[in-house]
């Protein structure tokens, strides 16, 4: 068990609806980074937010969103869904600002079914 | 070109035998990280290296900065090995960095 908590665990959505995925990060770390992993491009770096506040973009797209909360937990919100958006959605956690120098680590993920 | 780039993408080997996994990247970074993803889907991160070698139990992690490689090797292989495993690198400026990662290697471990 790594300490981060995702839900929900599986989520199967219409296209062009809305979804909310939510991360607990371990206690006392402050960064948490979203991840997507599709069969086709791999893992790939969405976000990244410390303490609050946006730190790291990546390949995220205009439909979808992020926040930290003051209690650090984290949303990750999908709008008008796509076929295409279907894939496993990890969050993970470190304590300091980057991803270096720090262990990072993940939840077990949020599996999106868009139909 | 993907920035990182791991070999073989699978691998298939007999209980026992010694494991090598590669991970060449082209890019500048701070650190490397080695992951571990079970069938399930979970992620476990093994190593986090930015020089020289670290070992914990079977596994041993290699970098070589100046030639921008990273070697993962597992001794004694066990099925409970088997799983993908990914090459991960930390590129970007301090305080806003991001992971870049491989396609993942493929280990299974034959009885």
């Amino acid at each position: 068990d790594s300490g981060v908590t995702q839900t929900p665990k599986h989520l199967i959505t219409a296209t062009g609806q809305r979804v909310t995925l939510r991360c607990s990060p371990r206690s006392g770390d402050l960064s948490v980074y979203w991840y997507q992993q599709s069969l086709d491009q791999g893992l790939q770096f969405l976000i990244q937010y410390y303490n609050g506040e946006e730190r790291a973009k990546g390949n995220i797209l205009e439909r979808f969103s992020a926040q930290q909360f003051p209690d650090l937990h984290s949303e990750l919100n999908l709008s008008s869904l796509e076929l295409g958006d279907s894939a496993l959605y990890f969050c993970a956690s470190s304590v300091a600002k980057g991803a270096a120098g720090n262990t990072i680590y993940f939840g077990e993920g949020s599996w999106l079914t868009v139909v | 070109k993907n920035e990182v780039e791991q070999s073989p993408q699978n691998l298939t080997a007999q209980e026992g035998e010694f494991i090598t996994i590669n991970c060449s990247y082209s890019v500048g970074i701070s650190a490397l990280h080695w992951l571990q993803q079970h069938p399930g889907g979970g992620i476990v991160s093994l190593f986090m290296l930015s020089s020289g070698k670290k070992k914990h139990g079977r596994l041993i992690a290699t970098i070589n900065i100046q030639e921008k490689h990273s070697s993962l090797h597992i001794t004694a292989s066990h099925p409970r090995d088997s799983a993908v495993y990914i090459c991960a690198v930390s590129v970007g400026v301090r305080g806003a960095q991001k992971l870049v990662f491989g396609q993942g290697t493929r280990l299974t471990i034959n009885p």
